[in-house]
């Protein structure tokens, strides 16, 4: 069974400095992961995905997210936080389901904090 | 293209009752999966519909359900409520062509109060 980790509960960090939110995950076979921000009261909002190919993935919005498959981790990255950063993040990997189809594993999130 | 639409957005019920929540997925996508989303449990899978058929289904009892029509558009159900099913409902929809790689659009969800 896949699993997701986020060590974090929450990041706090000051505008204009890069921050880091941390995933971990644990799968069997090829990793297809994703993350996800969700705002007070809105569903999730999709930034970015890693299937294959470059570990450096670019998303929306500035975000970045380094894949490295030897520590099993996939942070999410931005060179320069903004205030209106602030919410909660969320990884998540995607079960190969010998039936096809989706079902996404995620973590338990990381309540990032956006300070001038 | 218009994203994902969920209604109601809120909903109270009270302990015993039944509720119906209702997702339309972004035109032509073919595959919605449900979620519930509480502060205990985090986001869980509850299931998927993939061209009205359920292919896949989480860990919830039987009083979980769902069913897919023909325009791909989902409904699901919660029959004998209990205070434990309050939750934000989450659904997501995505292509869903078997091997694909596609990412799954969430909608705002409906936030569903059991009193």
């Amino acid at each position: 069974a896949q699993s997701v980790a986020q060590p974090e509960d929450q990041v706090n960090v000051a505008e204009g400095n890069p921050l880091t939110v941390k995933c971990t995950y644990s799968v069997s076979g090829n990793p297809y992961l994703f993350w996800y921000v969700q705002y007070p009261n809105r569903g999730l909002q999709f930034l970015l995905k890693y299937i294959t190919g470059d570990n450096l993935v670019k998303g929306s919005y500035g975000f970045e997210a380094e894949f490295n498959k030897s520590q099993t981790s996939f942070h999410l990255k931005k060179p320069s936080a903004l205030v209106s950063d602030s919410a909660l993040y969320f990884c998540a990997v995607r079960a190969i389901l010998t039936g096809g189809g989706n079902k996404l594993t995620f973590g338990t999130g990381t309540q990032l904090k956006v300070e001038l | 293209k218009a994203g994902v639409t969920q209604t109601p957005r809120y909903l109270i019920k009270t302990r015993g009752q039944q509720v119906t929540l209702s997702c339309s997925p972004i035109s032509g996508h073919r595959s919605v999966s449900w979620y519930q989303q509480t502060p205990g449990q985090g986001l869980q899978f509850l299931f998927e519909y993939f061209s009205e058929t359920q292919r896949n289904k989480g860990n919830f009892p039987g009083r979980f359900s769902g069913r897919q029509f023909s325009n791909s558009r989902s409904e699901m159900n919660v029959s004998t409520l209990e205070l434990g099913d309050s939750a934000l409902y989450l659904c997501a929809s995505s292509t869903g062509d078997r091997g694909s790689t596609d990412t799954q659009y969430f909608g705002p969800g409906t936030r569903l109060t059991v009193l």
